[in-house]
């Protein structure tokens, strides 16, 4: 049982490349997360699914897609990559929607030059 | 004004030291409250709910008093192995869903 697995876990892009962000979790939760870290302030969510097919905004979505074709897996798309996107990128699930049980991966490191 | 605002710290305390840590919090609706621990370049884990009555955990105590829009973590005898950042959690239902909404952490230094 692996819990909540990022990939990659560090990536350096060049400003306007693309890359996505890959999230599994084998744990069968329907709730899944991604949530930006930057230094001196609090995650903050950028989209969340609520299962399968699903997917909507958060607090930070510019700038960002993503896709839940699969329960297990929630991916993060950067379309075009600026500098202001570096940050720590983690995911996280939840078999319900009440937090306390909320699980996360290790994290995304990503640094936009 | 943030959200949810902790003390950023750090806290240089001596092993043995009792410490404690403060959040506030602006939305008076906040529904559920925790207290996670951050290790360095690290995920957040959860380390405790807080509710109103207050919790205990071992060497750790949560409080929280609504009325005045905090909650607290009281950490007794520290452990070198408790050094981490300490996030401060509070959700609330907004725009379709729960919200966590975290405070930025207040770092904990524990020394021999």
């Amino acid at each position: 049982n692996a819990g909540v697995t990022q990939t990659p876990k560090f990536r350096v892009l060049k400003t306007g490349q693309s890359m996505t962000l890959l999230c599994a979790q084998d744990m069968n939760h329907e709730y899944m997360y991604w949530y930006r870290q930057d230094p001196g302030m609090g995650l903050r969510l950028i989209h969340y699914s609520v299962g399968e097919g699903t997917t909507a905004k958060g607090e930070v979505p510019d700038g960002y897609n993503v896709s839940r074709l699969k329960k297990q897996n929630f991916l993060l798309g950067l379309e075009s990559a600026a500098p202001s996107q570096t940050s720590v990128y983690f995911c996280a699930s939840t078999r319900t929607e009440y937090p306390e049980t909320q699980y996360f991966g290790p994290g995304t490191r990503l640094l936009v030059l | 004004r943030k959200e949810v605002e902790q003390d950023p710290g750090p806290f240089n305390v001596p092993e043995g030291a009792t410490v404690a840590f403060n959040c506030t919090y602006s939305n008076s609706a906040s529904q559920s409250f925790f207290w996670y621990r951050q290790d360095c370049r690290k995920e957040p884990k959860l380390l405790m709910s807080v509710y109103s009555s207050g919790n205990e955990d071992g060497r750790f105590t949560a409080q929280l008093n609504r009325a005045s829009q905090y909650i607290s973590l009281l950490i007794r005898d520290s452990k070198l192995s408790d050094s981490a950042t300490y996030l401060c959690v509070v959700t609330w239902f907004s725009g379709g869903y729960n919200k966590l909404i975290f405070g930025a952490g207040t770092r904990l230094a524990v020394h021999p």
